[in-house]
């Protein structure tokens, strides 16, 4: 069935460094969406970007659908951008199923 | 803007016991989702709802009913509670592309 692949799996970062989150699909892209979770807390969203390039403050997202592949880019981390990132897409052939990927698990240190 | 809310926070129940979950969201959506969350994985569909007395089942569902009485009221019933289950329940809400979600449900049984 339709996968959905992150990587990588678990960061560590000193505080200060840039990271780079990857998202890849086993099938076409539909409605591509970013999300943070931080430790024991629910989903916030990041970004919705189905294609293209959108940046909120520190954060880049970039979907490139040819590649079947979505980025999110974290620029000079901090402490607090530490937890789960998690990226979302629509199952091919039914639109309402959203699947998930298993997460970045990201730790800054300072 | 809207918001999700679901009771309760923390569930604590016995094997075999019957336990309901509720969730509550004001955004007007039409489609709602239950996903499990278990430590180290990343979220299950367990079911969606496209629609006010729709229900469609996820890849999960097994050992779980849904109801969704109102637009604005989906809940689920874990039908018999598994020995030693721990997991956060998370409830979704979404009205075009963008899902939003609520603060969850940490279930455990002991």
């Amino acid at each position: 069935g339709q996968q959905v692949q992150q990587s990588p799996a678990s960061l560590v970062l000193q505080e200060g460094e840039n990271a780079e989150l990857q998202c890849n699909f086993s099938t076409s892209l539909n409605s591509m969406q970013w999300f943070y979770q931080r430790p024991g807390g629910s989903l916030v969203s990041l970004f919705y970007n189905p294609s293209g390039t959108k940046q909120s403050g520190r954060l880049t997202s970039t979907t490139v659908i040819k590649e079947r592949r979505s980025s999110l880019h974290i620029s000079s981390s901090q402490t607090t951008d530490s937890g789960t990132y998690l990226c979302a897409m629509e199952q091919g052939t039914n639109a309402y199923k959203v699947i998930f990927g298993k997460g970045t698990h990201l730790h800054v240190l300072p | 803007g809207g918001i999700i809310t679901q009771t309760p926070k923390f569930l604590i129940g016995q094997e075999g016991q019957k336990l309901t979950l509720k969730c509550q969201q004001n955004f007007n959506h039409d489609t709602m989702y239950w996903y499990r969350q278990d430590s180290g994985k990343g979220l299950r569909l367990i079911y969606y709802s496209i629609t006010e007395n729709d229900l469609q089942k996820g890849d999960l569902s097994e050992g779980y009913d849904a109801s969704r009485e109102k637009k604005s009221s989906f809940s689920l019933t874990v039908t018999s509670a598994q020995k030693n289950e721990m997991a956060v329940f998370l409830c979704a809400s979404r009205g075009g592309a963008e899902q939003f979600f609520g603060p969850g449900t940490r279930l455990t049984v002991l």
